[in-house]
Protein backbone atom coordinates (compact mmCIF):
# COMPACT_ATOMS: atom_id res chain seq x y z
CA UNK A 1 0.00 0.00 0.00
CA UNK A 2 0.67 3.56 -0.16
CA UNK A 3 2.21 5.55 3.06
CA UNK A 4 2.15 9.56 3.84
CA UNK A 5 3.16 10.44 7.18
CA UNK A 6 2.40 13.94 8.21
CA UNK A 7 2.40 15.36 12.24
CA UNK A 8 -1.15 15.76 13.08
CA UNK A 9 -1.08 19.26 14.07
CA UNK A 10 1.72 21.89 14.91
CA UNK A 11 1.03 25.31 16.77
CA UNK A 12 3.41 28.11 16.15
CA UNK A 13 3.53 32.03 16.57
CA UNK A 14 2.34 35.11 14.27
CA UNK A 15 5.47 36.26 12.83
CA UNK A 16 7.74 33.29 13.29
CA UNK A 17 8.53 30.00 10.82
CA UNK A 18 7.62 26.83 10.96
CA UNK A 19 8.64 23.23 8.76
CA UNK A 20 5.93 20.56 8.22
CA UNK A 21 7.36 17.35 7.28
CA UNK A 22 5.99 14.56 5.08
CA UNK A 23 8.09 11.31 4.94
CA UNK A 24 6.22 8.91 2.00
CA UNK A 25 6.49 4.99 1.22
CA UNK A 26 4.43 4.52 -2.62
CA UNK A 27 4.99 2.34 -4.68
CA UNK A 28 5.50 5.05 -7.35
CA UNK A 29 7.00 8.24 -7.47
CA UNK A 30 6.36 11.11 -10.39
CA UNK A 31 6.01 14.42 -8.19
CA UNK A 32 4.71 15.24 -4.75
CA UNK A 33 2.84 18.59 -3.82
CA UNK A 34 1.21 20.48 -0.83
CA UNK A 35 -2.03 22.06 -0.75
CA UNK A 36 -3.43 24.16 1.68
CA UNK A 37 -6.92 23.56 2.72
CA UNK A 38 -9.03 25.86 5.19
CA UNK A 39 -11.81 23.98 7.50
CA UNK A 40 -14.71 23.57 4.74
CA UNK A 41 -12.83 24.39 1.64
CA UNK A 42 -11.20 22.67 -1.00
CA UNK A 43 -7.39 22.12 -1.28
CA UNK A 44 -5.60 24.98 -2.73
CA UNK A 45 -2.12 24.19 -4.48
CA UNK A 46 0.77 25.49 -3.38
CA UNK A 47 4.19 23.95 -4.58
CA UNK A 48 5.31 21.03 -6.66
CA UNK A 49 8.59 18.98 -6.34
CA UNK A 50 9.69 16.69 -8.91
CA UNK A 51 13.55 16.81 -8.27
CA UNK A 52 15.60 16.98 -5.35
CA UNK A 53 16.18 20.51 -3.40
CA UNK A 54 14.36 23.65 -2.29
CA UNK A 55 11.67 25.55 -4.49
CA UNK A 56 10.97 28.56 -2.47
CA UNK A 57 7.53 30.85 -3.76
CA UNK A 58 7.22 33.85 -1.48
CA UNK A 59 6.93 32.81 1.96
CA UNK A 60 6.23 29.16 1.10
CA UNK A 61 9.15 26.87 0.41
CA UNK A 62 9.37 22.85 -0.79
CA UNK A 63 12.51 20.68 0.13
CA UNK A 64 12.64 17.35 -1.69
CA UNK A 65 14.55 14.54 -1.03
CA UNK A 66 13.43 11.40 -2.99
CA UNK A 67 16.52 9.37 -1.98
CA UNK A 68 14.91 9.62 2.22
CA UNK A 69 11.27 10.02 0.74
CA UNK A 70 11.41 12.96 2.30
CA UNK A 71 9.70 16.60 1.98
CA UNK A 72 9.13 19.48 4.05
CA UNK A 73 6.75 22.73 3.44
CA UNK A 74 8.13 25.97 5.12
CA UNK A 75 6.29 28.83 6.24
CA UNK A 76 8.01 32.13 6.65
CA UNK A 77 6.80 35.03 8.77
CA UNK A 78 3.47 33.07 9.66
CA UNK A 79 0.36 35.23 9.52
CA UNK A 80 -3.56 34.26 11.00
CA UNK A 81 -4.81 33.34 7.81
CA UNK A 82 -2.17 30.80 7.66
CA UNK A 83 -4.03 28.69 9.91
CA UNK A 84 -4.71 25.52 8.08
CA UNK A 85 -4.97 22.02 7.17
CA UNK A 86 -1.40 21.42 4.94
CA UNK A 87 -1.81 18.03 2.97
CA UNK A 88 1.05 16.39 1.24
CA UNK A 89 0.54 14.40 -1.60
CA UNK A 90 2.41 12.12 -4.06
CA UNK A 91 1.80 11.51 -7.46
CA UNK A 92 2.04 7.94 -8.37
CA UNK A 93 2.18 7.48 -11.88
CA UNK A 94 0.63 9.52 -14.95
CA UNK A 95 -2.64 10.07 -13.48
CA UNK A 96 -3.32 9.00 -9.40
CA UNK A 97 -1.86 11.13 -6.83
CA UNK A 98 -2.32 9.80 -2.63
CA UNK A 99 -2.85 12.16 -0.05
CA UNK A 100 -1.73 12.60 3.13
CA UNK A 101 -4.26 13.11 6.05
CA UNK A 102 -2.88 16.53 6.06
CA UNK A 103 -1.31 18.54 8.93
CA UNK A 104 -3.57 20.89 11.17
CA UNK A 105 -1.53 24.01 11.89
CA UNK A 106 -2.46 27.03 14.54
CA UNK A 107 -1.14 30.16 14.57
CA UNK A 108 -1.49 31.96 17.51
CA UNK A 109 -0.77 36.13 18.00
CA UNK B 1 -11.71 31.11 -15.53
CA UNK B 2 -14.28 30.79 -13.46
CA UNK B 3 -12.61 27.82 -11.69
CA UNK B 4 -14.02 24.33 -10.73
CA UNK B 5 -17.54 24.22 -9.92
CA UNK B 6 -19.93 21.57 -8.01
CA UNK B 7 -23.77 20.92 -7.60
CA UNK B 8 -25.02 20.64 -5.23
CA UNK B 9 -23.24 22.11 -2.51
CA UNK B 10 -24.84 19.71 0.15
CA UNK B 11 -27.27 17.08 -0.17
CA UNK B 12 -28.83 14.91 2.45
CA UNK B 13 -30.84 12.07 1.93
CA UNK B 14 -31.95 8.65 3.23
CA UNK B 15 -30.25 5.18 2.99
CA UNK B 16 -30.80 3.50 0.44
CA UNK B 17 -31.49 6.31 -2.01
CA UNK B 18 -29.66 7.29 -5.01
CA UNK B 19 -27.43 10.61 -5.78
CA UNK B 20 -26.06 12.32 -8.47
CA UNK B 21 -23.15 14.74 -8.02
CA UNK B 22 -22.24 17.29 -11.24
CA UNK B 23 -18.74 18.50 -11.71
CA UNK B 24 -17.68 21.39 -14.53
CA UNK B 25 -13.90 21.74 -14.59
CA UNK B 26 -12.29 24.63 -15.69
CA UNK B 27 -12.85 24.72 -19.53
CA UNK B 28 -10.00 24.47 -21.39
CA UNK B 29 -8.30 20.90 -18.85
CA UNK B 30 -8.34 17.83 -20.16
CA UNK B 31 -8.36 16.12 -17.07
CA UNK B 32 -11.10 15.45 -14.23
CA UNK B 33 -10.41 13.84 -10.77
CA UNK B 34 -13.00 12.80 -8.24
CA UNK B 35 -11.83 12.35 -4.81
CA UNK B 36 -13.62 11.33 -1.61
CA UNK B 37 -12.72 12.96 1.59
CA UNK B 38 -13.94 12.52 5.54
CA UNK B 39 -13.24 14.24 8.17
CA UNK B 40 -9.44 14.68 9.59
CA UNK B 41 -8.71 12.47 5.94
CA UNK B 42 -6.88 13.43 3.23
CA UNK B 43 -8.66 13.34 -0.03
CA UNK B 44 -8.99 9.47 -1.08
CA UNK B 45 -8.63 8.93 -4.67
CA UNK B 46 -11.49 7.42 -6.66
CA UNK B 47 -11.70 7.80 -10.49
CA UNK B 48 -10.21 10.24 -13.08
CA UNK B 49 -10.85 10.86 -16.56
CA UNK B 50 -8.76 12.36 -19.87
CA UNK B 51 -10.95 14.02 -21.86
CA UNK B 52 -14.13 10.94 -21.95
CA UNK B 53 -12.06 8.08 -20.74
CA UNK B 54 -12.27 6.97 -17.91
CA UNK B 55 -8.47 5.77 -17.51
CA UNK B 56 -8.53 4.50 -13.56
CA UNK B 57 -10.62 3.61 -10.88
CA UNK B 58 -10.01 2.88 -7.12
CA UNK B 59 -10.71 -0.02 -5.52
CA UNK B 60 -12.39 2.23 -2.88
CA UNK B 61 -14.90 2.75 -6.14
CA UNK B 62 -17.55 -0.31 -5.54
CA UNK B 63 -19.94 -1.63 -7.85
CA UNK B 64 -22.77 1.06 -6.41
CA UNK B 65 -20.11 4.23 -7.55
CA UNK B 66 -20.26 5.55 -11.45
CA UNK B 67 -19.07 7.68 -13.01
CA UNK B 68 -18.84 9.44 -16.53
CA UNK B 69 -17.94 12.16 -18.76
CA UNK B 70 -19.57 11.74 -22.17
CA UNK B 71 -18.80 14.51 -24.11
CA UNK B 72 -15.46 15.40 -22.18
CA UNK B 73 -16.47 18.12 -20.33
CA UNK B 74 -18.51 17.80 -16.82
CA UNK B 75 -18.29 14.73 -15.22
CA UNK B 76 -21.18 12.93 -12.80
CA UNK B 77 -20.81 10.72 -10.30
CA UNK B 78 -24.04 8.78 -9.02
CA UNK B 79 -24.06 6.78 -5.92
CA UNK B 80 -26.51 4.05 -5.70
CA UNK B 81 -28.11 2.65 -2.52
CA UNK B 82 -26.66 5.01 -0.52
CA UNK B 83 -25.26 3.94 3.03
CA UNK B 84 -24.27 5.72 6.12
CA UNK B 85 -20.54 4.96 5.08
CA UNK B 86 -20.72 7.29 1.72
CA UNK B 87 -21.32 10.27 4.13
CA UNK B 88 -18.39 12.32 3.55
CA UNK B 89 -17.54 15.15 1.44
CA UNK B 90 -16.86 14.59 -2.68
CA UNK B 91 -14.14 16.46 -4.29
CA UNK B 92 -13.73 16.85 -7.84
CA UNK B 93 -10.68 18.51 -9.41
CA UNK B 94 -8.79 19.31 -13.19
CA UNK B 95 -6.10 19.78 -14.69
CA UNK B 96 -4.30 20.10 -17.88
CA UNK B 97 -2.03 16.96 -18.73
CA UNK B 98 0.27 17.60 -20.42
CA UNK B 99 1.91 20.63 -19.15
CA UNK B 100 5.64 21.25 -18.77
CA UNK B 101 7.05 22.00 -15.59
CA UNK B 102 4.10 22.44 -13.30
CA UNK B 103 3.68 18.78 -12.56
CA UNK B 104 -0.24 19.16 -13.70
CA UNK B 105 -1.37 21.23 -11.00
CA UNK B 106 -4.90 19.90 -9.93
CA UNK B 107 -7.46 22.54 -9.40
CA UNK B 108 -10.45 21.71 -7.18
CA UNK B 109 -13.81 22.43 -6.44
CA UNK B 110 -15.84 23.32 -3.46
CA UNK B 111 -16.82 19.70 -3.09
CA UNK B 112 -20.49 18.64 -2.81
CA UNK B 113 -21.30 17.28 1.12
CA UNK B 114 -23.17 14.50 1.52
CA UNK B 115 -25.11 13.72 4.23
CA UNK B 116 -26.81 10.15 4.40
CA UNK B 117 -29.51 9.26 7.26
Amino acid sequence: GQNIDQPTEMTATEGAIVQINCTYQTSGFNGLFWYQQHAGEAPTFLSYNVLDGLEEKGRFSSFLSRSKGYSYLLLKELQMKDSASYLCAVRLNAGKSTFGDGTTLTVKP
Amino acid sequence: DTGVSQDPRHKITKRGQNVTFRCDPISEHNRLYWYRQTLGQGPEFLTYFQNEAQLEKSRLLSDRFSAERPKGSFSTLEIQRTEQGDSAMYLCASSHFPRQGAGETQYFGPGTRLLVL
